[in-house]
């Protein structure tokens, strides 16, 4: 099955600096992946996501990469802000023919962004 | 709408006594998805539905069996808890077609705990 390995498993920066994560996997079929932020006591929620036929896509502060070659991809938060401090998962799956995806989740990235 | 509901948000339960964690989405969507969550671990797949009656295992199922006899309703069943099910239950959701890419959508989670 898919394994996927992220890091950091903490990172702690100063506003407006610039926060990096990545992620590896396993799974050459995998083809989507997506970046899940969660908020102290909700659920994660997504952010941003990618699909294998894409090397790169930005929404504002927030971008992603991917480099299907050697199975990583990585978050890229630009100018941060203290309400960016959450825990950060990444996830890679399959998008088939069907439509349904099942992930696999990273273990989680804790972003604590001071004033 | 809603979004996704997960009912009850907390629970302590005694080993060996049994409980179901509801789970109800308003959007209509075919899938849905039973994860669990603990420190260091992320998020790993318990059972997971494509459609209205219709389920399958995930990533870790044992010790839980889901229903889904309703579109809208995804049940998970702990009949023996045990210590080793502590842990925040997440819920979600999502659908295909041609302004989705299968987006999971989270409910808040239940926090469960086994004595």
């Amino acid at each position: 099955g898919e394994n996927v390995e992220q890091h950091p498993s903490t990172l702690s920066v100063q506003e407006g600096d610039s926060a990096v994560i990545k992620c590896t996997y396993s799974d050459s079929a995998s083809n989507y992946f997506p970046w899940y932020k969660q908020e102290l006591g909700k659920g994660p929620q997504l952010i941003i996501d990618i699909r294998s036929n894409v090397g790169e896509k930005k929404d504002q502060r927030i971008a992603v990469t991917l480099n299907k070659t050697a199975k990583h991809f990585s978050l890229h938060i630009t100018e941060t802000q203290p309400e960016d401090s959450a825990v950060y998962f990444c996830a890679a799956g399959r998008i088939l023919n069907s439509g349904y995806s099942t992930l696999t989740f990273g273990k989680g990235t804790m972003l604590l962004v001071s004033p | 709408n809603a979004g996704v509901t997960q009912t009850p948000k907390f629970r302590v339960l005694k080993t060996g006594q049994s409980m179901t964690l509801l789970c109800a989405q308003d959007m209509n969507h075919e899938y849905m998805y039973w994860y669990r969550q603990d420190p260091g671990m992320g998020l790993r797949l318990i059972h997971y539905s494509v459609g209205e009656g219709t389920t399958a295992k995930g990533e870790v199922p044992d010790g839980y069996n889901v229903s889904r006899l309703k579109k809208q309703n995804f049940l998970l069943g702990l009949e023996s808890a045990a210590p080793s099910q502590t842990s925040v239950y997440f819920c979600a959701s999502s659908y295909w077609g041609p302004e989705s890419e299968g987006e999971q959508f989270f409910g808040p989670g239940t926090r469960l705990t086994v004595l």
